[in-house]
């Protein structure tokens, strides 16, 4: 089991940014997915779940700004990221929900909302 | 929402000894079908998180017996036994029994 997020980086406030998951060794479609973050120095907090079906689920933090979807073609998880504040400055995490919510982790993708 | 409440460690902890890193929720985690929805992961400095054990007692694939979890609905302990030098890392609960799911803060084991 794989997971490699992208696409982070610096962004203004107000501004938007996609994140990336791509996922191999398992078979994606069977599984639900989880973003969850970590800000500089905190500990964990979960953003947003996808199910296999594609049902979702928010923190009510991100909840009309922030929007999880998947690809299974592309064995492909994303997180798009609008109207972004600086507390939502963090590593973003993606994870495979089987036993746990997280029972495989990416090495996560930092993402940075400064002016 | 469901919160998640970690204890502290006694920092630091002699190496071989028992440690025991306590987590409270502020609701049952037992669901219907019988199985407490309480997890716990590792997260050694620079990494990504690790599961450790899930269902509140049940370890994930190839970690190693020495950690053990335990506890009752709203009650649950992680214990390590011996700790070792590689267990440096900080230890989150968390619950998956609803959305929101919910993270402990964390507890940060340091050794002697």
């Amino acid at each position: 089991v794989q997971l490699v997020e992208s696409g982070g980086g610096l962004v203004q406030p107000g501004k938007s940014l996609k994140l990336s998951c791509s996922a191999s060794g398992f078979t994606f479609s069977s599984y639900g997915m989880h973003w969850i973050r970590q800000a500089p120095g905190k500990g964990l907090d979960w953003v947003a779940y996808i199910s296999s079906s594609s049902g979702t689920v928010y923190a009510d933090a991100v909840k009309g700004r922030f929007t999880i979807s998947r690809d299974n073609a592309k064995n492909t998880l994303y997180l798009q990221l609008n109207s972004l504040k600086s507390e939502d400055t963090a590593i973003y995490y993606c994870a495979r929900e089987g036993s746990s919510t997280g029972d495989y982790w990416g090495q996560g993708v930092m993402v940075t909302v400064s002016s | 929402d469901i919160v998640m409440t970690q204890g502290a460690l006694p920092n630091p902890v002699p190496s071989g000894e028992s440690v025991s890193i306590t987590c409270r929720s502020s609701k049952s985690l037992l669901y219907s079908d019988g199985k407490t929805y309480l997890n716990w992961y590792l997260q050694r400095p620079g990494q990504s998180p690790q599961l450790l054990i899930y269902w509140m007692s049940t370890r994930a694939s190839g970690v190693s017996d020495r950690f053990s979890g335990s506890g009752s609905g709203t009650d649950f302990t992680l214990t390590i036994n011996p700790v070792q030098a590689d267990d440096i890392a900080t230890y989150y609960c968390q619950q998956s029994r609803e959305s929101p799911w919910t993270f402990g803060g964390g507890t940060k084991l340091e050794l002697k």
